[in-house]
Formats: structure tokens, sequence, C-alpha cells
């Protein structure tokens, strides 16, 4: 069965440096999503990408954040200078329409030092 | 922002019992779903609803999507070990005129532990 991949499967890095997570959606979605799972916390929203564009983004999505889509397969997540309070489970997922569920990767564990 | 309330927190049971979890919320979404996580995964899907009444069933797991659209129960029939993990509702709900943006808003998730 298709499946969302994400790498780094953990990422440690210096406070202020900056981190790039990566996806690779399952291949005929449209729709790509961040979320981040603070440690014993629930799973937050944090922006939606459809046609080479942010189309919603939660607060947490601060001008630190960005995403891109280089290519045909990846999706990424920028943190350009990383605070402590980043340390999380980031996941991505993909849907093929905005209205059909959304499946997720397994997640990239980030830790800021 | 919209918040799900989501219970229990966590349950401790038997193998062979049947459990039942919920998520309320003070608005309307529409469209429930249910995930798995294990340590070290990500939330698997295990049903989605798309209609108030909606009841569905996947193997032991079915789940009901609230006449009012602000609340979904999740029930395991005949647990096993593997159905060890935490629970999440989500719901969806579009965020503008549009209709094109549907993110997810989880619950705080119901810790099982399934005693063999």
């Amino acid at each position: 069965e298709p499946e969302v991949t994400q790498t780094p499967s953990h990422q440690v890095t210096q406070m202020g440096q900056e981190v790039i997570l990566r996806c690779v959606p399952i291949s005929n979605h449209l729709y790509f999503y961040w979320y981040r799972q603070i440690l014993g916390q629930k799973v937050e929203f944090l922006v939606s990408f459809y046609n080479n564009e942010i189309s919603e983004k939660s607060e947490i999505f601060d001008d630190q954040f960005s995403v891109e889509r280089p290519d045909g397969s990846n999706f990424t997540l920028k943190i350009r200078s990383t605070k402590l309070e980043d340390s999380a489970m980031y996941f991505c997922a993909s849907s093929y329409l905005s209205n059909q569920p959304q499946h997720f990767g397994d997640g990239t564990r980030l830790s800021i030092l | 922002g919209q918040q799900l309330n989501q219970s229990p927190q966590s349950m401790f049971i038997q193998e062979g019992e049947d459990v039942s979890m919920n998520c309320t919320s003070s608005s309307i979404f529409n469209t429930w779903l249910w995930y798995k996580q294990e340590p070290g995964e990500g939330p698997v899907l295990l049903i989605a609803l798309y209609k108030a009444g909606e009841l569905t069933s996947n193997g032991r797991l079915t789940a009901q999507f609230g006449i009012t659209r602000k609340d979904s129960f999740l029930n395991i029939s005949a647990s096993i070990p593997s159905d060890v993990g935490i629970y999440f509702c989500a719901g969806q709900k579009s965020w503008n005129s549009g209709g094109s943006n549907y993110k997810l808003t989880f619950g705080k998730g119901t810790l099982l532990t399934v005693n063999p």
C-alpha cells in the first residue's frame, strides 16, 4: 500500500541553526500538510499546501517556517533559525482531494539543543 | 481555536473486553476520523465518517458520527494485545468559504493498554 515517507527519522540540531525536514507524499495525492506533536501533547496543524502554494497555516507557522515542493515528489518543511521550543515530532500528511482522509508519515523527531 | 474533548485519557483493560471512547466538540465538523498511533510511528487512519448519524465498521472497530455533527465515538470489540496504542479522534472542517481547506483538529488521545 502506498505510504508517506519522511526523512530523517531523527534530527538533532543546535539552537539557531536551520533545519530541513523532508517528505515524499503518496504519489497521486494533490494536498500536502505538516503537523507537529510536542511530546505528550496532541497533534497540531501547521500548514496545508496545494497547487504550489500555501492554502492555510496556523499561528504556529510563523516567519521562521517555510514549505516547498522543489520537484515532483518531495515536500519540505524548513525552519530557518530553530528554537528550543521547536523540539517535537513533525508529521507530513497527504490526501488525494482536500475532503478525503489524510495519510501520515512516521514523522521526524526534531531535537533542538 | 477549535477544541476536541476526547475521553477517557487512558484505559487499562483485559484482553477480550470491549472498549469505548468518544470525542465531543463545541462546533460542527464535516468529517470525523479516528487514527491509531503506536510508538515511533505516525497516526494510522482507522475509520473516516462523512455523514451525521453514519455508523461505520472496520473489523472489530465501529465508529459513529454524532447526529449533531459535534461528537463521535469509537468502539473496539473483543480487544487483543495488539490494540495497544494511542487513539486519536480528528475533526475536519473547511476554513474558508470556498471549501478548499480541510485541516485536521485532533483530540488529545486515549491511551489504551490491553493486559493479556
